[in-house]
């Protein structure tokens, strides 16, 4: 079966710090993988996905995700994180045309 | 509208109440999903719609949950005779079909079950 994990349910750095979420994945084929953000009140943000090709994918706001087939991993990164980063980070796994299964999501908070 | 579209924002209703929550999909979406995210948790899928036909309803817990999109825009989910543990936040999104799943969500309503 399909599932994500993301370890930390917390994590707190510094404004300026580098920053990486981690996430595990367990699929039964190369999956599609997403990290969106969930601010609050709001609906969920997709920041970037991977499909195919180039392993290491760009998305908004400054973040990057590197897939790693031998790992089963999908983490996030961000060089230099700022206090509107503050949000909640969910990782996703899915396929064409197919329902997301998601991780329980990590909690970011910044601090100055 | 430019994004997804959810309503109510905002429910509370007594056990044993049948609710009704809507999604407005971006026009044009082909597919529109169902979630249900509990607090603490990532969202959990409930059921998905090609156009107007229920590809997947795997995730609707029991046969209290049900859903419909008859012209294949607004989808419309429906929990009958509301239980206390069906509180939660409720997600819609909606995605162009194809090859590529990349879902829009909307802002989700609150349900909460007294």
């Amino acid at each position: 079966a399909q599932s994500v994990t993301q370890p930390d349910i917390h994590i707190t750095v510094s404004e300026g710090a580098s920053l990486e979420l981690r996430c595990n994945y367990s699929y039964g084929a190369t999956p599609y993988l997403f990290w969106y953000v969930q601010s609050p009140g709001q609906g969920l943000q997709l920041l970037l996905k991977y499909f195919s090709g180039d392993t290491l994918v760009q998305g908004i706001k400054g973040f990057e995700a590197e897939f790693k087939r031998s790992q089963s991993s999908f983490n996030l990164r961000k060089p230099s994180v700022h206090w509107s980063d503050a949000a909640e980070y969910f990782c996703a796994v899915g396929k064409y045309g197919n329902k997301l299964v998601f991780g329980a999501g990590t909690i970011l908070r910044v601090k100055s | 509208g430019a994004g997804v579209s959810q309503s109510p924002r905002y429910k509370v209703t007594k056990r044993g109440q049948d609710v009704a929550l809507r999604c407005d999909p971006i026009s044009g979406h082909v597919s529109l999903y169902w979630y249900r995210q509990a607090l603490g948790q990532g969202p959990e899928f409930l059921t998905y719609f090609n156009y107007e036909a229920q590809q997947d309803k795997s995730g609707l817990p029991n046969d209290r949950f049900s859903a419909e999109r008859p012209e294949g825009s607004i989808s419309t989910l429906t929990i009958q005779r509301t239980e206390q543990r069906d509180s939660a936040m409720y997600r819609c999104a909606s995605s162009q079909g194809g090859n590529y799943n990349e879902q829009f969500f909307g802002p989700g309503t609150r349900l909460t079950v007294l």
